[in-house]
């Protein structure tokens, strides 16, 4: 079956401007999670959704960042203002009960000139 | 807070040798443990886990056991192959406010031929 997918796979764009990627879970999914990843490091916890709520966004550097899951399906995470220490590899990942494994995604690498 | 420390990178090994990457937890309470790799080129996925103490992990000849006396989950392979080069992460995952994972920084092992 299918697995978790993220477009883009690759987003360059300049400092300042506003940017979308997005993550279309397995099928099925209730749980959907963000991580970044800079070079060299592991992956790092952003937002937790269940369903189409966001059970816990303690991981999202400020308030610039931004995700929504409307439908409890697909996701998107919003960025403005992106700055160049943004730059890093977004991955999401999907889980179903009992929640005791993630899925992820290939990841969305972001470049912020 | 909940963190978690493992073998620091880069390991360099011969075909044929013995692994172990060391990892350690501080929790509040018994997490889940898995250990995660990611492959030149490709996503993270699951390598193997353990969910109670004493639980033995196993997969592709890799073997973890969940030690909750030390707070361990140390990664072991009796005789690597080339082909397990790659970066491997150490995340236990917690279950506060939905199934938090906190990765380990990753060790990056090298195997020569």
């Amino acid at each position: 079956g299918a697995g978790v997918s993220q477009t883009p796979s690759n987003k360059v764009t300049e400092k300042g401007k506003y940017v979308e990627l997005r993550c279309d879970p397995i099928s099925g999914h209730t749980a959907l999670y963000w991580y970044r990843q800079s070079l060299g490091q592991g992956p790092e916890f952003l937002i937790y959704f269940q369903g189409t709520g966001a059970a816990d966004d303690s991981g999202l550097p400020n308030d610039r960042f931004f995700a929504v899951r409307p439908e409890g399906s697909v996701s998107t995470l919003k960025i403005q203002r992106t700055e160049r220490g943004d730059s890093a590899v977004y991955l999401c990942a999907s889980s179903a009960p009992p929640y005791n494994e993630q899925f992820f995604g290939p990841g969305t690498r972001l470049t912020v000139l | 807070g909940n963190s978690v420390t493992q073998m620091e990178g880069p390991v360099t090994l011969s075909e044929e040798a013995f692994l172990t990457i060391n990892c350690t937890y501080t929790a509040t309470g018994y997490p889940s443990l898995f250990w995660y790799v990611q492959y030149p080129g490709e996503g993270l996925q699951l390598l193997l886990k353990a969910t109670k103490a004493d639980d033995k992990g196993s997969n592709k000849g890799f073997e973890a056991t969940y030690r909750k006396e030390t707070t361990s989950f140390h990664l072991e392979k009796g005789s690597v192959q080339v082909s397990d080069s790659a970066v491997y992460f150490c995340a236990p995952c917690w279950k506060t406010g939905g199934f938090k994972t906190i990765f380990g920084a990753g060790t990056r092992l090298f195997v020569k031929a």
